[in-house]
């Protein structure tokens, strides 16, 4: 049973760029959350997913967005990069079985992006 | 806001030692608790979870237990070994189970 795959790896992007970074759940999860990590520190919750909708966003500006596809998996995009963006990018699945705080999310190992 | 503290780090104890991180939070309604773990270049990997007030929480030899009264999910282990040498994260689910809210992490460095 495959768990959740995220992709690239590593990412190295300039200033101003633009980027895309992709997720699959894991089998049977309809629920993706992104997190960005900054070096040092806890993951700071981005937005979450779950029937193709935005249905919850943390403290981040529009430059982040996302998208949810039929087959339920992910992309975050991020427009006009800057410095501080640099971090680990993880995602989370998760079942949703009764949209309570029992619903238990599993992470992706992550994409390390670099801006330069 | 919900929020978690962590004890500050690096823990570092030598092998077979008893090992305590703790945790505290603040959260309205009934949150779930949660134990992550994350080891160099990797992402972060569930260790244990609670969902109500006096659950216990075990995997791998590690246990924490849900503290209402004293708002604490403190992570014990009563033998540490090198291989549990990793960075700790507590975090919570809020009631709707949309996000995790995480401490800052405790690393711990077990030498042999």
């Amino acid at each position: 049973d495959a768990g959740v795959t995220q992709s690239p790896t590593h990412l190295i992007k300039t200033r101003g760029q633009q980027v895309t970074l992709r997720c699959s759940p894991k089998s049977g999860h309809d629920t993706v959350s992104w997190y960005q990590q900054a070096l040092g520190q806890g993951p700071q919750f981005i937005f979450q997913y779950y029937e193709e909708e935005e249905r919850q966003r943390g403290n981040f500006p529009d430059r982040f967005s996302g998208h949810q596809f039929p087959n339920y998996s992910s992309e975050l995009n991020v427009n006009a990069l800057l410095l501080g963006d640099s971090a680990l990018y993880l995602c989370a699945s998760s079942h949703r079985t009764t949209g309570t705080s029992t619903d238990t999310q599993y992470f992706g190992p992550g994409t390390r992006l670099t801006v330069l | 806001g919900n929020s978690v503290t962590q004890m500050e780090g690096p823990v570092t104890l030598s092998e077979e030692a008893f090992l305590t991180i703790n945790c505290t939070y603040t959260a309205t309604g009934y949150p779930s608790l949660f134990w992550y773990v994350q080891y160099p270049g990797e992402g972060l990997q569930l260790l244990l979870k609670a969902t109500k007030a006096d659950d216990k929480g075990s995997n791998k030899g590690f246990e924490a237990t849900y503290r209402k009264e004293t708002t604490s999910f403190h992570l014990e282990k009563g033998s540490v070994q090198v291989s549990d040498s990793a960075v700790y994260f507590c975090a919570l689910s809020d009631f709707y189970g949309n996000k995790l809210v995480f401490g800052a992490g405790t690393i711990l460095r077990v030498k042999s």
